[in-house]
């Protein structure tokens, strides 16, 4: 049973870019959520997805979007990137839609913007 | 606003001792809490969880502690261990909205041989 998985681990980009994230959730998770771990800071939630549908959204501006895909992976998409925007990105899926039992997480993405 | 606290960014215990983690919440509509735990460059790690109809829950060397008065819960680790050096985040959600979870910015333990 594989965990999920991320990609790239790290990324470089130059602000005003945009950037796309992947993730592949735990086999036989069907919820997966996103989020955004500045330096210093706990992990802040983006959104979250279930059977790829948005399914709740946290603090951050439109320019945030995502997909999940029939097979439960999932992206993170960040338009018109700002030196903020510099983080490390979680994806973490559920075997339930409350997240009872905990998330798995992924190891993460680094994204730095210069 | 941080609606979850954490305020010792830093914990050294020794081998072998008790290490106790708190975590402050302002969000009364809280009602279910998760410690997790990660390590360098590694995903958080979920560790254990209670439920705000319990004030106490023990999986092996770890225990959660729940005082919804006080709006404040702990972890306990008997024995730690070297193994468990890791930065441990609280995470504090409200069942129905949106599953999302609000962690803590994290404490990080350093058990010492």
């Amino acid at each position: 049973e594989t965990g999920v998985t991320q990609s790239p681990t790290h990324l470089i980009k130059t602000r005003g870019q945009q950037v796309t994230l992947r993730c592949s959730s735990q086999s036989g998770h069907n919820t997966v959520s996103w989020y955004q771990q500045a330096l210093g800071q706990g992990p802040q939630f983006i959104f979250q997805y279930y059977r790829e549908e948005e399914n709740g959204r946290g603090n951050f501006p439109p320019r945030f979007s995502g997909l999940q895909f029939p097979n439960y992976s999932s992206e993170l998409n960040v338009n018109a990137l700002e030196l903020d925007d510099s983080a490390l990105y979680l994806c973490a899926s559920s075997l339930t839609l409350t997240g009872n039992y905990g998330y798995t997480f992924g190891s993460g993405t680094r994204l730095t913007v210069v | 606003d941080q609606q979850v606290k954490q305020n010792s960014p830093s914990l050294s215990v020794q081998e072998g001792r008790i290490s106790i983690l708190n975590c402050d919440y302002t969000n009364s509509m809280f009602d279910y809490f998760l410690w997790y735990k990660k390590y360098p460059a590694e995903g958080p790690t979920f560790l254990i969880s209670i439920s705000s109809i319990k004030d106490k829950n023990e999986d092996g060397r770890f225990t959660v502690f729940l005082n919804k008065s006080a709006k404040h819960l702990s972890l306990h680790i008997v024995p730690s261990q070297p193994g468990d050096s890791a930065v441990y985040f609280c995470a504090a959600s409200v069942t129905g909205d949106g599953q999302n979870f609000v962690f803590g910015p994290g404490t990080r333990l350093s058990v010492l041989p």
